[in-house]
């Protein structure tokens, strides 16, 4: 298995523009989380899905962000505008039988807005 | 908010010693989880302890868990250079009102010299 896939790896956008991350789940997995982690408030969870139907979505910061599951395969979380304040590493990662038990985590995407 | 507090920040140490991180937390929770970060690489699930464990196993890795202190160890025996990484605790939890979620601490440092 090749585990989660989030793409791009690296991200740098101005502030303003609109940024797309997305994100392909361990097939069979059924739950689904981005998290974003920075050096000031580490690892924060953004929203996570069950059977593609988002279930918490409390995190995300503010109405910038948006975040989708059209389907088991694949997910996207929205930012825009972007602004320099949303720099930091976004981790998708997926989970099997919706719970909170053992995460997979990709790679993540290393976001910069200018 | 955090919930687990992870103990030292940063942990230096010769190969072939002993490593202990700890955590604590605030809540009640359903069980307790390390995890493992590469320097720009993902987070990698170590062990899980349930709330009615007091103490797991697994290869060099070795977790306590006192539910009346809300503190958990993790000890890494016979260190290697290449478990130099972050390592965090997340806690499953339940608040009162909201969903179970899963809360990172912000990890410790450990760096293994040859």
């Amino acid at each position: 298995d090749a585990g989660v896939i989030q793409s791009p790896r690296h991200e740098v956008t101005e502030m303003g523009q609109e940024v797309t991350l997305r994100c392909k789940p361990i097939s069979g997995h059924n739950s689904l989380f981005w998290y974003r982690q920075t050096m000031m408030r580490g690892l924060e969870l953004l929203i996570y899905f069950n059977n593609n139907v988002p279930i918490d979505d409390s995190g995300m910061p503010e109405d910038r962000f948006s975040a989708k599951m059209p389907n088991a395969s694949f997910s996207t979380l929205k930012i825009q505008p972007s602004e320099p304040r949303d720099s930091a590493v976004y981790f998708c990662a997926s989970s099997f039988g919706g719970t909170h038990e053992k995460l997979f985590f990709g790679s993540g995407t290393q976001l910069s807005v200018l | 908010s955090q919930q687990g507090e992870e103990d030292p920040q940063a942990l230096s140490i010769q190969e072939g010693e002993n490593a202990t991180m700890n955590c604590s937390y605030k809540t009640s929770i359903n069980n307790l989880q390390w995890y493992r970060q590469n320097s720009g690489r993902g987070l990698v699930h170590l062990i899980l302890i349930r709330s009615n464990e007091r103490e797991k196993h697994s290869g060099r890795l070795r977790v306590t868990l006192d539910t009346s202190k809300k503190s958990s160890s993790l000890l890494i025996t016979a260190s290697r250079a290449a478990d130099t990484a972050s390592y965090f605790c997340a806690t499953d939890a339940m608040p009162p009102g909201g969903y179970s979620t899963l809360t990172f601490g912000k990890g410790t440092m450990l760096l293994v010299s040859p």
